[in-house]
Order: structure tokens, then sequence, then C-alpha cells
């Protein structure tokens, strides 16, 4: 079974808008990352946030991680047209191997 | 630099037959792994290794093989193909590290299975 869910699955939103993608899992992680992927495309990393860390930065990309709700938030601020993509998150387990387990994932749409 | 390169990028494949998926990195990482994409389930994972000579299974392992003979490479066997074997297949690399690192994914297989 896999180990996230992520709400919403599907999210529409006009450009210049904030999306939010929103995570949970089910056992204990060391990491949690967020990827995206393009329409027929391979995933692209975004973030990789670890287990003691709470929230981080990069870009217009701000992630949150509250271990004790098992939930990560992916904010993405004054989106752009470019940004339609799906995206996902991952958990990663201590001394793993770099196995990772998705969630469904979000699609996100943005109109110009 | 190619990064994660997976060969082929489309296959059609009748029910029965076997085939090999092919999968690449050129950044020394001791990671791989192979993952399957299916409509509405994200990717699950079906095998990975740590390093040469060592792999393991995921998720959904069944109907699938893999060996680590080098770095470089790791490639997905289908033993006898399945309709159920429908699917996009991404391979992923990583650098090894207590505390996670990012994956680096190839640009798909698609696979049919008829």
């Amino acid at each position: 079974s896999q180990q996230g869910e992520e709400d919403p699955q599907a999210l529409s939103i006009q450009e210049g808008e904030n999306a939010t993608m929103n995570c949970s899992y089910k056992t204990s992680i060391n990491n949690l990352q967020w990827y995206r992927q393009n329409s027929g495309r391979g995933l692209v990393h975004l973030i990789l946030i670890r287990s003691n860390e709470r929230e981080k930065h990069s870009g217009r990309l701000r992630v949150t991680l509250d271990t004790s709700k098992k939930s990560s938030s992916l904010l993405i601020t004054a989106s752009r047209a470019a940004d339609t993509a799906s995206y996902f998150c991952a958990t990663g387990g201590y001394n793993q191997g770099g196995k990772l387990i998705f969630g469904q994932g979000t699609e996100l749409s943005v109109k110009p | 630099n190619a990064g994660v390169t997976q060969t082929p990028k489309f296959q059609v494949l009748k029910t029965g037959q076997s085939m090999t998926l092919q999968c690449a990195q050129d950044m020394n990482h001791e990671y791989m792994s192979w993952y399957r994409q299916d409509p509405g389930m994200g990717l699950r994972l079906i095998h990975y290794s740590v390093g040469a000579g060592i792999t393991d299974q995921g998720e959904v392992p069944n109907g699938y093989n893999v060996s680590r003979s080098t770095t470089e490479d790791f490639p997905l066997r289908l033993l006898s193909a399945a309709p159920s074997q429908t699917s996009v297949y991404f391979c992923a690399s990583s650098y090894s590290g207590a505390r996670g690192t990012e994956a680096f994914f190839g640009q798909g297989t698609r696979l049919t299975v008829v």
C-alpha cells in the first residue's frame, strides 16, 4: 500500500494565486520530498525536508512538515502557467537504501 | 551529463513475451530503483539496489527480475509479460546518505502489453 495520501487530487487556480497541496503519511520517516511531473515526463526533485525540520523554502516554494500529525504541505506562491504539472510527495525511511514511497499526487492547473 | 537514461522510450509486447528495460546512470550513485506508474496510483516501487551485487524487492516485485552487476546499470526484466504490466516505468538513482538524498529520474519507458 502507498504511504502518502495527497489532497486535493486536482487543483485549478489562476496565474498569480497561491497553490497549497497537502500530504499525509502513515509510518515514521527520515525525510519527505516533493517532486513535480510534467505530462508524459520524468519526475523532477523540488525540495527535501528532514524529519527534524519544520519548514523549508526554495524560491517560490515553501514546505512544512508536522511529524506529530504525519503531514506535510507544499505552497507555491505567485503561481505561473508553467507550474501546471502533477506534484507528488514521497517519504524516505531510515536506512532504506534510497527507497521512496510516493503519494498519489495532486494535479495542478494554472490558468493564464 | 546524461543523468539517468532509460531505453526504450516506448515498447509494445505480446502476452508471454519477455524483455529487458535498460537503465543507466553516469553520476556514480550507489542507490538505484525501479518504479511503475499507473493512472491515479502514483509511483510504486518494484525493486531497488543499494550497490553493485545487492538488490531487494519493493512493493510490487512479482513478474519482474533485476540484477546490478555494475554501479552504472540496473536493468529490469519482464519474465513473461501480462496485460497487467502495461504501465509507465521509471528508473531512479540517488547518492547514499543516512539523512536521505534527492532522486534523479529517467524519462520513463511506456510499455503496452497486448
